[in-house]
């Protein structure tokens, strides 16, 4: 069974560095991408980039690169989330979700985590 | 960048009507089209990819249509476990995979 599970919800400060996880199980983590979908309070799914486990390759959105940084570890089936310095807009609910390939370029998310809700206030 | 639109943002509808939510690019995106269920704190659900495939173990009663700009997603007769919110995603620009806005599903 194909299972995404992140890690536990975060309380933090504004100007905190954070790291969330996603481990992959149930199907071969290496072959798939994973990919990182905000969600702000009341709003709407945001994607934010992706990770090839395999070989590291890393795509983000425009409107979140440079503001966070995605990584995985093969070794240990997980994909990350990191900010180096949280503001109070990044309080929201993450998800990861395994991206299913149709083609080389398109695809669909079949498989999604939890999810991992950050809080960021002082 | 390729915009997605999507109409109406919120509907209210009884069990058993017939529903349909249309979603439109600001340029042809060919079939790369997603359509997600997601329920108040739930994580989003795929019910349809490639506009009209429908994902394994998803009821018969939602279906996709369209292509090029234009998509629709229907639900053939409203359940009870239906009312949520429904986004749609291309997946066209290459490995670049931008929502729509959502559409909210109520009970009237």
């Amino acid at each position: 069974e194909v299972q995404l599970v992140q890690s536990g919800a975060e309380v933090k400060k504004p100007g905190e560095s954070l790291k969330i996880s996603c481990k992959g199980s149930g199907y071969s983590f290496t072959s798939y991408w994973i990919g990182w979908v905000r969600q702000m309070p009341g709003k709407g799914l945001e994607w934010m980039g992706i990770i090839y486990p395999g070989d590291s390759d890393t795509r983000y959105s425009p409107s979140f690169q440079g503001q966070v940084t995605i990584s995985a570890d093969k070794s240990i089936s997980t994909a990350y989330l990191q900010w180096s310095s949280l503001k109070a807009s990044d309080t929201a609910m993450y998800y990861c979700a395994r991206l299913k390939l149709v083609g080389a370029i398109a695809g669909y998310f079949d498989y999604w985590g939890q999810g991992t809700l950050v809080t960021v206030s002082s | 960048d390729i915009q997605m639109t999507q109409s109406p943002s919120s509907l209210s509808a009884s069990v058993g009507d017939r529903v349909t939510i249309t979603c439109r690019a600001s340029q042809s995106i060919s079939s790369y089209l997603n359509w997600y269920q997601q329920k108040p704190g739930k994580a989003p659900k795929l019910l349809i990819y490639a506009a009209s495939s429908l994902q394994s173990g998803v009821p018969s009663r939602f279906s996709g249509s369209g292509s090029g700009t234009d998509f629709t997603l229907t639900i053939s007769s409203l359940q009870p476990e239906d009312f949520a919110t429904y986004y749609c995603q291309q997946s066209y620009s290459t490995l670049l995979f931008i929502f729509g806005p959502g559409t909210k599903v109520d009970i009237k």
